[in-house]
């Protein structure tokens, strides 16, 4: 069964601070990986699609980075601001669509 | 702003009843997904279609259907409810379908009572 499991569950960091979310997949075959950001209410937004042989790929401050070999990927943001305070989701492509794991929750204070 | 259009943003209704809830795709784009969110299970993939056909089936239920007209709005019915079915429900789209950018809509929030 395709799995994607995200940590931490929740993070809470100062503004201006750098944090690293982590994500580890289980999904065959595997096609793509993802990350998004949701905030509340709201739909999920793009940041950043990694197919099985990209290592690593940014968008602005957000930088994914992506190991094949032991199914891992993180998401690391740099200088946060108080706009990034949201849900990060994770979600692992495969031949069934998308696998997505329950999101880290990450608060940024002032 | 994604593109995608959903209606309505709020639905309250009983058990045992049946609503459909609408999705309209960013211009250009014929693929259109089905996302069932809660908060203990996260996105869940529902059913893909491509220009109106139905392309992959995820964990949707019998009771529910959908489907994906000529103008490629797309349809979610959802019947004989319950209250377990109380979520967002999110549709997305893509251009192709394949390896590429999802576009998500803002939700439709499903309440059972």
């Amino acid at each position: 069964k395709n799995q994607v499991e995200q940590s931490p569950q929740s993070l809470i960091i100062l503004e201006g601070k750098n944090c690293t979310l982590q994500c580890n997949y289980t999904v065959s075959p595997f096609s793509n990986l993802r990350w998004y950001k949701q905030d509340t209410g709201r739909g999920p937004v793009s940041l950043t699609i990694m197919t099985f042989s990209e290592n690593t790929k940014s968008n602005g401050r957000y930088t994914a980075t992506l190991d094949a070999d032991t199914k891992q990927s993180s998401l690391h943001i740099t200088a946060s601001q108080l706009s990034d305070s949201a849900s990060y989701i994770c979600s692992g492509g495969g031949a069934d669509g998308l696998t997505f794991g329950k999101g880290t929750h990450l608060i940024i204070q002032p | 702003d994604s593109g995608v259009t959903q209606t309505p943003k709020h639905l309250i209704t009983a058990t045992g009843q049946r609503v459909t809830l609408r999705c309209s795709p960013r211009s250009g784009d014929l693929s259109v997904y089905w996302y069932q969110q809660s908060l203990d299970q996260g996105l869940q993939f529902l059913i893909q279609y491509y220009n109106g056909e139905e392309r992959a089936k995820g964990n949707i239920l019998e009771r529910f259907s959908a489907q994906q007209f000529p103008d490629l709005h797309s349809e979610l019915n959802l019947s004989s409810l319950e209250l377990g079915d109380s979520a967002l429900y999110f549709c997305a789209s893509s251009l192709t379908g394949g390896n590429e950018k999802l576009f998500f809509g803002s939700g439709t929030q499903l309440s059972v009572l």
